[in-house]
């Protein structure tokens, strides 16, 4: 079956601009969560979505936000872009989002913000 | 801080050695997972043991678990130049079951 797709793969953007990323999860899945990924920091959590609900949320200004629709896709936004949020953006999926079984990573979208 | 921490940060070995990656973390848990990275791609689940289990073996991989150390270590026997990449641990509180806490990673070199 088809894995996590993230799209777009590579971005870049202009410091005080909006993006836009977008993660489909696998077919049955109902959890995705996403993350951030930077040298200095880490792999860092962003949130999480069950059945169109954000469930989780990590330690992110309010210019991260997401949300997920009734097909279980998943989009993350952020809005006025800074230097600092380049990174590598990772969504997961999973069946329940408890961690029982895993979680099946996408590619990333690497945003590169200028 | 972030709940998992892994030693070393860098590891370099020849083909065919074992690589041993260790993991500690700070809350209960329940269950620890490891997880591979090829060159800022995806991240690769590998194993999962839950908070009740001590061992668990995959092919090449054995994962042990001692809750009482909190601590977990990752095996990788017979190692082959494919599996040079970075090895994350990743942990799920029992507190809080959607929020996957990832430590900072074991960077791998497998030398042919």
């Amino acid at each position: 079956k088809a894995g996590v797709t993230q799209t777009p793969r590579y971005l870049i953007k202009t410091r005080g601009q909006q993006v836009t990323l977008s993660c489909s999860p696998i077919s049955g899945h109902r959890s995705v969560s996403w993350y951030q990924q930077t040298p200095g920091q880490g792999l860092q959590f962003l949130f999480e979505y069950f059945s169109e609900t954000q469930r989780n949320k990590g330690n992110f200004p309010g210019r991260f936000s997401g949300r997920q629709f009734s097909n279980s896709r998943s989009e993350m936004n952020v809005s006025t872009l800074e230097l600092g949020d380049s990174a590598l953006y990772l969504c997961a999926s999973s069946y329940s989002g408890q961690g029982e079984n895993g979680y099946t990573f996408g590619s990333g979208t690497r945003l590169t913000v200028v | 801080s972030q709940q998992g921490e892994e030693d070393p940060q860098a590891l370099s070995i020849q083909e065919g050695e074992n690589a041993t990656m260790n993991c500690s973390y700070k809350t209960s848990i329940n269950n620890l997972q490891w997880y591979r990275q090829n060159s800022g791609r995806g991240l690769v689940h590998l194993i999962l043991i839950r908070s009740n289990e001590r061992e668990k073996h995959s092919g090449r991989l054995r994962v042990t678990l001692d809750t009482s150390k909190k601590s977990s270590s990752l095996l990788i026997t017979a190692s082959r130049a494919a599996d040079t990449a970075s090895y994350f641990c990743a942990t799920v509180a029992k507190t809080s079951y959607d929020k996957v806490i990832f430590g900072p990673g074991t960077s791998l070199s497998v030398i042919p």
